[in-house]
């Protein structure tokens, strides 16, 4: 159970497109969705924690305007970049918890993973 | 954005020996997690502890959520092969969804 589909698992595109990334809770209800980015080497870093039906929260210094995060179903979340840019080349990870009384019963489970490279 | 310290940054053992790895934190926790990530590919939840002093067994895998709630530790008994990998703890708390995860401790195991 507990299972998080995420893709692609692989983009490569050009400067200045625009890519959007789909995370899906295939067995659970997923009330929140979490986007983290994570660099070669480093830890996750959270961008941003999405809600269905609601706007997403973003954490300091992640521009809403250019990753914006759609939550529009108990199954699907959804991330764009706008406007790649090589720095934004990266390994973004989507994580969904399902519902449930407390936070402390709910653990994050995690998609695949999808490596975004801008060339 | 706040990590939590984990330790050791890298181990290097021969197949069949035990690893000990933990996670420390200035601010206290309600929840610990366990997860391993696989080059490539996102983490998958070990063990997940919910209350101070609990100590969880996942098969040869043991994580301890300590007393203070600012630490963690996580065991492997008798290594093998496909325990390479990274693994990072998380901290969680009830005020938020969150997770805070730690900097990773990467295995790599020698046959």
């Amino acid at each position: 159970g507990a299972v998080v589909s995420q893709h692609p698992s692989w983009v490569i595109c050009k400067s200045g497109t625009s890519v959007k990334i789909e995370c899906r809770s295939l067995d659970f209800q997923a009330t929140t969705m979490f986007w983290y980015r994570q660099f070669p080497k480093q830890s996750l870093m959270l961008m941003a924690t999405s809600n269905e039906g609601s706007k997403a929260t973003y954490e300091q210094g992640v521009e809403k305007d250019k990753f914006l995060i759609n939550h529009a179903s108990l199954t699907l979340s959804t991330l764009t970049v706008t406007s790649a840019h090589p720095e934004d080349s990266s390994f973004y990870i989507c994580s969904a918890t399902g519902t449930g009384p407390t936070y402390s019963n709910q653990p994050q489970h995690f998609g695949d993973g999808t490596r975004l490279s801008i060339l | 954005g706040q990590q939590l310290n984990q330790s050791p940054q890298s181990m290097f053992i021969q197949e069949g020996e035990d690893v000990s790895m933990n996670c420390t934190s200035s601010s206290i926790f309600n929840t610990w997690l366990w997860y391993k990530q696989d080059p490539g590919e996102g983490p998958v939840l070990l063990i997940a502890l919910y209350k101070a002093g609990e100590l969880t067994s996942n098969g040869r895998l043991t994580a301890q959520f300590g007393i203070t709630r600012k630490d963690s530790f996580l065991n492997i008994s008798a290594s093998i092969p496909s325990d390479v990998g990274i693994y990072f703890c998380a901290g969680g708390s009830y005020n938020t969804d969150k997770l805070i995860f730690g900097t990773g401790t990467r295995l790599q195991v020698f046959p």
